[in-house]
């Protein structure tokens, strides 16, 4: 079982406010990271990969942190916008890379 | 236009009733899953394939079937639909394991009602 806990279950901002969110999995059991966003009616799309501890991704104001050794992984919205509102959600892709099981999400919702 | 594709959108089956959700990609994606998406507990594995032929059960296998005959499809069969089956149906797939494959991309979903 690749145990993903994501944490918060769901934050409510103001626009222009900077946010983040943790994902922490089993260290033992990780081969990469995925990072996806989620908008209402429409399907997953995906953020970020990361595989290498301390890996650092960006993607215009969102940017994602991986810590292997102690498994978590940050996720920073900054400057957060209305369009920012969705459900992010963060999977493990288990020992092999072949077998990708997601986290709950936090859902974002962002108030202008 | 490249991408996955599920069909159909929307389904009502009555209890016991089987039926094959479809699901295709055109861009020689080795990796295909199939999840289902429930009220509060996110997306679920039920089963994955690595490449035609390979398949294997994800967390919540009980119920279904899948198979890969072909690099482009990978079928989920429902046996014998269960009301506890009405849910929401998601195939991914993508090239390969590896930083350098990006992540999964997404069909637009089969919403499943098990009356």
């Amino acid at each position: 079982i690749l145990n993903v806990e994501q944490s918060p279950q769901s934050l409510h901002v103001q626009e222009g406010d900077s946010t983040n969110f943790t994902c922490s999995f089993p260290s033992s059991n990780f081969y990469a990271l995925h990072w996806y966003r989620w908008e209402t009616a429409k399907s997953p799309e995906a953020l970020f990969v990361m595989t290498l501890n301390g890996d650092e991704k960006k993607k215009g104001r969102i940017s994602a942190t991986l810590n292997t050794k102690e498994g978590y992984s940050y996720l920073y919205i900054k400057g957060s916008q209305p369009e920012d509102s969705a459900t992010y959600l963060c999977a493990n892709d288990g020992r092999y890379g072949n077998k990708l099981v997601f986290g709950a999400g936090t859902i974002l919702r962002v108030k202008s | 236009n490249a991408g996955v594709t599920q069909t159909p959108k929307f389904q009502v089956l009555k209890t016991g009733q089987s039926m094959t959700l479809q699901c295709a990609q055109d861009m020689n994606h080795e990796y295909m899953s199939w999840y289902r998406q429930d009220p509060g507990m996110g997306l679920r594995l039920i089963h994955y394939s690595v490449g035609a032929g390979i398949t294997d059960q994800g967390e919540v296998p009980n119920g279904y079937n899948v198979s890969r005959s072909t690099t482009e499809d990978f079928p989920l069969r429902l046996l014998s639909a269960a009301p506890s089956q009405t849910s929401v149906y998601f195939c991914a797939s993508r090239f390969a394991s590896g930083v350098e494959s990006g992540g999964y991309t997404f069909g637009s979903g089969t919403r499943l009602t098990v009356v």
